[in-house]
């Protein structure tokens, strides 16, 4: 039972470099999510999707791009990284509102 | 804007205490409220997910409840043991823009 799975798990990038953060469900949810956690901050929704082919901003969009292509796929994009842009990323999966399965995240560094 | 808060931030108890952790949200208009674990450096563990129209949820040694009206949620933990340390973070789903609205949690040690 994989449930939500984040590649890659740790990242080091320097500024202006882009990267590709993936997250795969294998739940059949139609609902994905793109979380920043930040110490003092919570966590913050980034992007978010409520099916396959639609793609919507959340409360930190500014600096990332998503793409769900495919429905268990759901993709964040740096285009040129800074460094207030080092977090630890989570992607999560709902059935609609009832419930939701996390990633085990991603800690992304920019130098 | 939905606004959940959770108090204190942190908190250590002394091993087998019962201990309640509170959790309060502006906007009563939710359609569930959701208790999350998490481990230093892990991910977030769903714990119990309570519907709006329920009061309660239990699973083992947890009991979450649910008062709407008042904005108010508490997770309650029996027998602490030091396996329990960790953060709990509670969250409400609204709704509006389809997403959960996170507190910023409660780092709970548990000393043996």
């Amino acid at each position: 039972n994989a449930g939500v799975t984040q590649t890659p798990k740790f990242r080091v990038l320097k500024t202006g470099q882009s990267m590709t953060l993936l997250c795969a469900q294998d739940m059949n949810h139609e609902y994905m999510y793109w979380y920043r956690q930040d110490p003092g901050m919570g966590l913050r929704l980034i992007h978010y999707s409520v099916g396959e082919g639609t793609t919507a901003k959340g409360e930190v969009p500014d600096g990332y791009n998503v793409s769900r292509l495919k429905k268990q796929n759901f993709l964040l994009g740096l285009e040129s990284a800074a460094p207030s842009q080092t977090s630890v990323y989570f992607c999560a999966s709902s059935y609609q509102k009832y419930g939701y399965t996390f990633g085990s995240g991603t800690r992304l560094t920019v130098v | 804007k939905q606004e959940v808060t959770q108090i204190p931030a942190a908190l250590s108890v002394p091993e087998g205490e019962n201990l309640v952790l509170n959790c309060s949200f502006t906007d009563s208009a939710i359609y569930n409220l959701q208790w999350f674990r998490q481990d230093p450096g892990k991910g977030l563990t769903s714990l119990l997910l309570i519907q709006s129209s329920q009061r309660e949820q239990t699973s083992g040694r947890l009991n979450a409840s649910l008062d709407k009206s008042s904005g108010r949620s508490t997770l309650y933990i029996a027998a602490s043991q030091p396996g329990d340390s960790a953060t709990y973070l509670c969250a409400v789903y609204t709704g509006a823009n389809s997403k959960l609205t996170f507190g910023k949690g409660i780092t709970l040690s548990v000393r043996p």
